[in-house]
């Protein structure tokens, strides 16, 4: 059985980074593509990036180029999106989800800039 | 690629059809020949969940009351006896060209 179990909750303050963490289990996770997806209050997905684990061949949408770093650790088949410079604007439900593959999405990691 | 779905809201009468419609700002035809538009369902505090790949091809576990067609930039979700647990948003997403983008969603609810 597929599964994607992220990290839980964060609250940091402006300024602050923070790495969010997505753990894969039931496939071979160096054969898929695996990404990130926005969502902010109230509003509609948007995807920020996607990796080939196999490579870490890595593409981002220009939106997000240069705000976010997307690697993998192959060794525990493991996802990371990190955010730098963090703003309360960045403050949203972040979702791992395999781009080209049916299965779940992570249970989300709901981010949150507080002063 | 901007993706447009209507209507924004789609209140239903339980076992009456439902229809979604979304179009995009162009085609979705690949050059492998495929047409990578697909459909999601988000019910209230859940991840999103793909129902339907590639147009018209059901993922599995979804129900046959679901059904994708269209071609082009023109693509439409039908539903042919709304439930109860059919409430939620849904998100039109294409995958043909790179960022990868979503429908602004409709929501369902129960009448």
């Amino acid at each position: 059985e597929v599964q994607l179990v992220q990290s839980e909750v964060e609250v940091k303050k402006p300024g602050e980074s923070l790495k969010i963490a997505c753990k894969a289990s039931g496939y071979s996770f160096t054969d898929y593509w695996i990404g990130w997806v926005r969502q902010m209050s109230g509003k509609g997905l948007e995807w920020m990036g996607i990796i080939y684990p196999g490579d870490s061949d890595t593409r981002y949408a220009p939106f997000f180029q240069g705000q976010v770093t997307i690697s993998v650790d192959k060794s525990i088949s493991t996802t990371y999106l990190q955010l730098t410079s963090l703003q309360a604007s960045d403050t949203a439900m972040y979702y791992c989800a395999r781009p080209y593959s049916s299965g779940p999405w992570g249970q989300g990691t709901l981010v949150t800039g507080s002063s | 690629v901007v993706m447009t779905q209507s209507p924004s809201s789609l209140p239903v009468t339980l076992g009456q059809p439902a229809s979604i419609s979304c179009r995009s700002s162009q085609s979705l035809v690949h050059s492998d020949g495929n047409t990578y538009l697909h459909w999601f369902q988000q019910r209230p505090g859940q991840s999103p969940r793909r129902l339907i790949y590639q147009v018209s091809n059901w993922d599995s576990g979804v129900p046959d009351r679901f059904s994708g067609s269209g071609s082009g930039t023109d693509f439409t979700l039908k539903i042919s006896r709304v439930e109860a647990e059919d409430v939620g948003v849904y998100y039109c997403m294409q995958g043909t060209h790179w960022p990868y983008t979503f429908g602004q969603g409709t929501n369902l609810e129960i009448k």
